[in-house]
């Protein structure tokens, strides 16, 4: 089955600073990669999503990249503010909806 | 929008006990999950159903049941509750059937602790 590395574990930036996530996966079936955002105490909650025919996506401060032939995608947020604080879980996807995630990465904006 | 609960948000049983954690979700979904969440391990899956009555084992199953018999609820049973299922159970729903990939949305959790 599919296997999702994700790093850093944590990440800590200046307040407008910008912050990258990365992940690789293992099954070069996989076609959906989405990413969460969970807050604390908060369900996990889609921010962005691409999918296999797409390399790359943005949406405002944020934007995913995806690179097939290296089986590794990444989540990059600009000017960061102390609400991009969380726990950040990347995703892969196959055929039918299996997905599987990252472990995590606890992203700190310092004010 | 997509509502999905989950029965009860902090729960406490005895080692031995059978769980039950359910999930409802209000949008005609085909597909549900349950996952447990452990800190540095992220979410794992634990089973999956993409329709009534039909069921699929994820990555760590041992330990867990499911049931589904209706489309909207999903049930994750714990046949004998141990201290190592104490953990945070997320279910979650998607509205694509077999053979294509949909967004996951999740419930708010339940937090499980097993003395």
């Amino acid at each position: 089955g599919e296997n999702v590395e994700q790093h850093p574990s944590t990440l800590s930036v200046q307040e407008g600073d910008s912050a990258v996530i990365k992940c690789t996966y293992s099954d070069s079936a996989s076609n959906y990669f989405p990413w969460y955002k969970q807050e604390l105490g908060k369900r996990p909650q889609l921010i962005i999503d691409i999918r296999s025919n797409v390399g790359e996506k943005k949406d405002q401060r944020i934007a995913v990249t995806l690179n097939k032939t290296a089986k590794h995608f990444s989540l990059h947020i600009t000017e960061t503010q102390p609400e991009d604080s969380a726990v950040y879980f990347c995703a892969a996807a196959p055929y039918n909806n299996d997905m599987r995630f990252g472990a995590g990465t606890r992203l700190t904006v310092k004010p | 929008d997509v509502k999905v609960t989950q029965s009860s948000r902090y729960l406490v049983k005895r080692t031995g006990e059978k769980v039950f954690l359910e999930c409802v979700q209000d949008m005609d979904h085909e597909n549900m999950f349950w996952y447990r969440q452990d800190p540095g391990l992220g979410l794992r899956l634990i089973y999956f159903s993409y329709d009534v009555k039909m069921k699929e084992k994820g990555d760590i199953p041992e330990g867990y049941s499911v049931s589904r018999e209706k489309k909207e609820r999903f049930s994750l049973i714990l046949e004998s509750a141990s201290t190592n299922q104490t953990s945070m159970y997320l279910c979650a729903s998607s509205a694509s059937g077999t053979g294509s990939t949909d967004t996951q949305y999740f419930g708010p959790g339940t937090r499980l602790t097993v003395l």
